[in-house]
């Protein structure tokens, strides 16, 4: 089974800060990488599928990169919205999927 | 407008059953293959179970491999999770959600607000 995990598992930024969350998986995954955001009491929604592309409606500010193992999602100048937990979630070994455990994104 | 609604859960005991439902509308239904994600008290998201659009090819996660069972009706418009030997660790918010597959990568892209199955003796 594929394995994911993340870091860090929580921070703390500031509006304007530029924040990186990295996912890694345990095996080669090649491009099959989603994340998603979720606010507590909300479901989670889709922010960038296939490691680097954008869902429509998500703004700019969000991009993602890697592939193979390594994955990273950048926010370049966070919001206030922004303060959320991202999920990244792999689709390599379709038809059964596995999510990273988290990184929470708080107000320093 | 796309909508899926949870409904099924509630308080059962240890070894139980229960059987969640998601309405699905706004989009056609057998167009696409939808997802369980479930999401235990302050805790993270974990896939529970998935099946095509067609509904005869399935997945589970080994955490509830052999007694949950994923279904649908197309005709319907609705989504099924059929859950057996129902343990304390199964407690958790249910989401049902769509998956479409995008250049081969497979996403979640919509998503309902979850029904809450709770499992204590």
């Amino acid at each position: 089974d594929i394995q994911m995990t993340q870091s860090p598992s929580s921070l703390s930024a500031s509006v304007g800060d530029r924040v990186t969350i990295t996912c890694r998986a345990s095996q080669s995954i090649s491009s099959y990488l989603n994340w998603y955001q979720q606010k507590p009491g909300k479901a989670p929604k889709l922010l960038i599928y296939a490691a680097s592309s954008l869902q429509s409606g998500v703004p700019s500010r969000f991009s993602g990169s890697g592939s193979g193992t390594d994955f990273t999602l950048t926010i370049s100048s966070l919001q206030p919205e922004d303060f959320a937990t991202y999920y990244c979630q792999q689709s390599y070994s379709t038809p059964v999927f596995t999510f990273g455990p988290g990184t929470k994104v708080d107000i320093k | 407008e796309v909508q899926l609604v949870e409904s099924g859960g509630g308080v059962v005991r240890p070894g139980e059953s229960l059987r969640l439902s998601c309405a699905a509308s706004g989009f056609t239904f057998d167009d696409y293959g939808m997802s369980w994600v479930r999401q235990a008290p302050g805790k993270g998201l974990e896939w529970v179970s998935g099946i095509n659009w067609k509904g005869d090819s399935t997945g589970y996660a080994d955490s509830v491999k052999g007694r949950f069972t994923i279904s649908r009706d197309n005709a319907k418009n609705s989504l099924y999770l059929q859950m057996n030997g129902l343990r304390a660790e199964d407690t958790a918010l249910y989401h049902c959600a769509r998956r479409q597959a995008v250049r081969g990568v497979h996403l979640f892209d919509y998503w309902g607000q979850g029904t809450l199955v709770t499992v204590s003796s």
